[in-house]
């Protein structure tokens, strides 16, 4: 079945950077576009941006631009999500999330199948 | 961006009611809105798709409607395990999401 495993809980220091892995399985992975989602403790969810695994093109959300980098590595299935500059703000679950509806590789359609999520909390 | 604004913030009912959650867009989305469910600790679940098909496995009592840019989730009769936060989301754009509807019991 179609699965997104992401890596283990974080923490680091304000001004350092993070890396979260997702590692994708079930399906053919460079046909599916990948996003990343984050949700600070007790808000709401928010997009960081999408990564095409097929040629590693990458498009962000305004906010993140300049501090957050998508990467992907075909070899493992894996898709990573960089953070540099960590700030206290930054303290939230990233989640990994795709949509795989019906089988069917759109760049924009809701997200059916997400990551269990990957806790990072930032504090000196 | 498109904003999503979602009403109300908390909706306490009692189960067995009937629940009706709101969404508005702050310009068209078409039918590009989605519905999710979230439970502490848990990655949100998709619910509901082009605003009214509900995603494979999401029971009947859930139900969608809506185009451009007012939405409506409902649910039916509303069950001890539909006590959680609602999330609409846009994909016509970017995607951007509702700031969630707490439904908690009365």
């Amino acid at each position: 079945q179609v699965q997104l495993v992401q890596s283990g809980a974080e923490v680091k220091k304000p001004g350092a950077s993070v890396k979260v892995s997702c590692k994708a399985s079930g399906y053919t992975f460079t046909s599916y576009y990948m996003h990343w989602v984050r949700q600070a403790p007790g808000q709401g969810l928010e997009w960081m941006g999408i990564i095409n695994p097929s040629g590693g093109s990458t498009s962000y959300a305004q906010k993140f631009q300049g501090r957050v980098t998508m990467t992907r590595d075909t070899s493992t299935s894996t898709v990573y999500m960089e953070l540099s500059s960590l700030r206290s703000e930054d303290t939230a679950v990233y989640y990994c999330a795709m949509a795989h509806i019906g089988g069917v590789a759109t760049i924009m359609n809701a997200f059916d199948i997400w990551g269990q999520g990957t806790m990072v909390t930032v504090s000196s | 961006e498109i904003v999503m604004t979602q009403s109300p913030a908390t909706l306490s009912v009692s189960p067995g009611e009937r629940a009706t959650l709101s969404c508005r867009a702050s310009q068209s989305v078409s039918s590009n809105l989605a519905w999710y469910q979230q439970k502490p600790g848990q990655a949100p679940r998709l619910l509901i798709y082009g605003a009214s098909t509900r995603a494979t496995g999401i029971p009947a009592r859930f139900s969608g409607s809506g185009s451009g840019t007012e939405f409506t989730l409902t649910i039916s009769s509303l069950q001890s395990e539909d006590f959680a936060v609602y999330y609409c989301q846009q994909y016509n754009n970017w995607p951007t999401f509702g700031q969630g509807t707490k439904v908690e019991i009365k």
